[in-house]
């Protein structure tokens, strides 16, 4: 079955530093991974995903991903972080031909300002 | 609007009661979804349906049970024999053969057990 591991509970980072929020992966065929964000209270919003093509994926917000396959990671990156960013961050992952939707623990990032 | 209406916001149970919160969507996807949230745990998936008449159990079905008679609609009952239902109930839809492919969420319900 597919899983998600997302190592780190909270990303600290100071307001205008990069902001990065790891995310490694384990699957039985091509991954299809994505990216959410979440806010207290609230359900999930899609920021991007990976299904093919260009490794490096460009979302919502300003938000990029890199899809490294022999790494089997999906690291969440942002150049310059807004305390606007603070929230719940989630990686998910499914496979062709399976519906099943795998997420992470989440990580907690928060922006400093 | 397309979109996922999850209700109620909030819900109260005793004890040994069975409850249903309800999931509606309106953007003609096949598969949807039911996960549990709790603090530090994440997002773990219950149950899943790929099609009308159809579902699957997920990774903690024990205690909860589904139905998908309707592409619209996919009602999750917490029963009884839930041991610890106190928590934040997230459903979720996708179209998983179209272009988009990602999932959408509806606002949640937080079901607390009084």
């Amino acid at each position: 079955a597919q899983s998600v591991a997302q190592p780190e509970d909270q990303v600290n980072v100071a307001e205008g530093n990069p902001l990065t929020v790891k995310c490694t992966y384990s699957v039985s065929g091509n991954p299809y991974l994505f990216w959410y964000v979440q806010y207290p209270n609230r359900g999930l919003q899609f920021l991007l995903k990976y299904i093919t093509g260009d490794n490096l994926v460009k979302g919502s917000y300003g938000f990029e991903a890199e899809f490294n396959k022999s790494q089997t990671s999906f690291h969440l990156k942002k150049p310059s972080a807004l305390v606007s960013d603070s929230a719940l961050y989630f990686c998910a992952v499914r496979v062709y031909g399976n519906n099943r939707l795998a997420f992470g623990k989440g990580n907690q990032v928060v922006v400093i300002p | 609007d397309g979109g996922i209406t999850q209700s109620p916001k909030y819900l109260f149970r005793k004890e040994g009661q069975n409850v249903t919160l309800s999931c509606e969507q309106n953007l003609n996807h096949d598969a949807m979804y039911w996960y549990r949230q709790d603090p530090g745990q994440g997002l773990r998936l219950i149950y899943y349906s790929q099609i009308v008449n159809d579902f699957q159990k997920g990774d903690i079905a024990e205690g909860y049970s589904v139905s998908r008679e309707k592409k619209e609609s996919f009602p999750l009952t917490v029963t009884s024999a839930q041991k610890n239902p106190t928590a934040f109930y997230l459903c979720a839809s996708s179209d998983p053969t179209g272009v988009s492919t990602e999932a959408f969420f509806g606002q949640g319900t937080r079901l607390t057990v009084v």
